[in-house]
């Protein structure tokens, strides 16, 4: 089955640590994203990546940090610079199109990540 | 600041009934619009687009319209089902921004039996 398998589900660390969430797509998409969500919010960009070995930042990229070094996965390390990293993450993946015009295409998400930092 | 705003919280109706969300927006380079819809502690799956040339997209249950002078769309949901209880994001597109979204804060629907 294609998809996006996101691991582990459930993530705990200790503060001052840095943790690596993965995230593996089998849809052969270019571009890949990772979003975070925190209570009564909406989803924030904080990387994405239209090809491998490129990525760009995104609205909170502040104290992550994220490779591309296969198409297929796009991991993110959330830092100990990162002043409140516990939230859920969401990674996800897209044709990509540089589009000018047109429909996007549509993004397709993992399950997701609740990482907790205590 | 909020581009793309989700005034209501929350919205609870009663099975068979129209469910209605709404979402405004600020950025006047949004060309398309989109609904994801949650289920908690999984992530968001794509529910209904609409263009910024268009007014009106229908798909089965679900329409989304489009106000474009009152930068405003909504989401109705009719009849309404119980299986339809979930988060539901309002995302904009940028013209010439490629596949990037942007996301608001979501509307929590639940629907009664």
């Amino acid at each position: 089955d294609g998809g996006i398998t996101q691991s582990p589900k459930y993530l705990f660390r200790k503060e001052g640590q840095n943790v690596t969430l993965s995230c593996e797509q089998n849809l052969n998409h270019d571009a890949m994203y990772w979003y975070r969500q925190d209570p009564g919010q909406g989803l924030r960009l904080i990387y994405y990546s239209q090809i491998v070995n490129d990525f760009q930042k995104g609205d909170i990229a502040e104290g992550y940090s994220v490779s591309r070094e296969k198409k297929e996965s796009f991991p993110l390390t959330v830092t100990s610079a990162q002043k409140n990293p516990t939230a859920f993450y969401l990674c996800a993946s897209s044709r990509w199109t540089g589009r000018t015009s047109g429909q996007p295409y549509e993004q397709y998400f993992g399950p997701g990540t609740r990482l907790t930092v205590t | 600041d909020q581009q793309v705003k989700q005034n209501s919280p929350s919205l609870s109706v009663q099975e068979g009934r129209i469910s209605i969300l709404n979402c405004d927006y600020t950025n006047s380079m949004f060309d398309y619009f989109l609904w994801y819809k949650k289920y908690p502690a999984e992530g968001p799956t794509f529910l209904i687009s609409i263009s910024s040339i268009k007014d009106k997209n229908e798909d089965g249950r679900f329409t989304v319209f489009l106000n474009k002078s009152a930068k405003h769309l909504s989401l109705h949901i009719v009849p309404s089902q119980p299986g339809d209880s979930a988060v539901y994001f309002c995302a904009a597109s940028e013209k010439g921004g490629s596949e990037k979204l942007v996301f608001g804060k979501g509307t929590k629907l639940t629907v009664n039996p």
